[in-house]
């Protein structure tokens, strides 16, 4: 079936080190993935995104990595902050009307 | 920054009540979609419409659920007869073309007591 799953649920950081939030993807057909930040409350506010003719992205503090080999995606954060505690999601793009497919979600804990 | 905007911000509806959730997507949009997220669960597709009609649509979305855009500005999501577990938070979401990214309003919370 289809699914996006991610590895850790809950990931504590100190301020200031590198995150990394792995994700798994089914669909070895998907061409499009995004990472998404959720804070309480608040609706999917766009990351960065990579397509699947490219293997890494890379955008203000965050990169993002595509393996298609093992089908597998993370997001890395640099010198992490506060301000990045929130809910990640990943998603897949899974079919032609650009239907998402999300994560079970990573919440990010950053300790000061 | 273009914003996808959606209203009421929470709904409270009795048992086997009628919603609708209503959405104003950017404007020059022309793909649109509706996400749930039942609380601590992941966002789930419900919908996609494109060119005044449904292009997909997942289990989930029966026939207790329907979606127009009756104005070419709001893009609506009603569901005929609520049930308790329809209570979550109903996303909207809009993009441009077909290779361009996705934008997301802030959502509805919809409780069904």
């Amino acid at each position: 079936g289809e699914s996006v799953g991610l590895h850790l649920p809950t990931l504590s950081v100190q301020e200031g080190d590198n995150s990394i939030i792995n994700c798994a993807y089914s669909n070895s057909a998907s061409d499009y993935f995004i990472w998404y930040k959720q804070e309480s409350g608040k609706g999917p506010q766009f990351i960065i995104d990579i397509r699947s003719n490219m293997d890494k992205r890379q955008g203000q503090r965050v990169t993002v990595l595509l393996n298609k080999t093992v089908k597998h995606l993370s997001l890395q954060i640099a010198a992490t902050q506060p301000g990045d505690s929130a809910v990640y999601f990943c998603a897949e793009k899974y079919s032609n009307t650009g239907k998402l497919i999300f994560g079970q979600g990573t919440t990010l804990q950053v300790k000061p | 920054e273009p914003e996808v905007t959606q209203t009421p911000s929470h709904q409270v509806t009795q048992m086997g009540q009628e919603v609708i959730l209503r959405c104003v997507p950017i404007s020059n949009h022309l793909y649109f979609y509706w996400y749930r997220q039942i609380l601590g669960q992941k966002v789930e597709f419900l919908v996609s419409f494109y060119n005044n009609e449904i292009s997909e649509k997942s289990e989930i979305f029966d026939d207790q659920f329907s979606v127009e855009r009756p104005d070419g500005s709001n893009f609506t999501l009603k569901i005929r007869s609520t049930k308790l577990e329809d209570s979550a938070m109903y996303f909207c979401a809009s993009r441009a073309r077909a290779n361009y990214g996705y934008t997301f309003g802030s959502g509805t919370r919809l409780t069904v007591v």
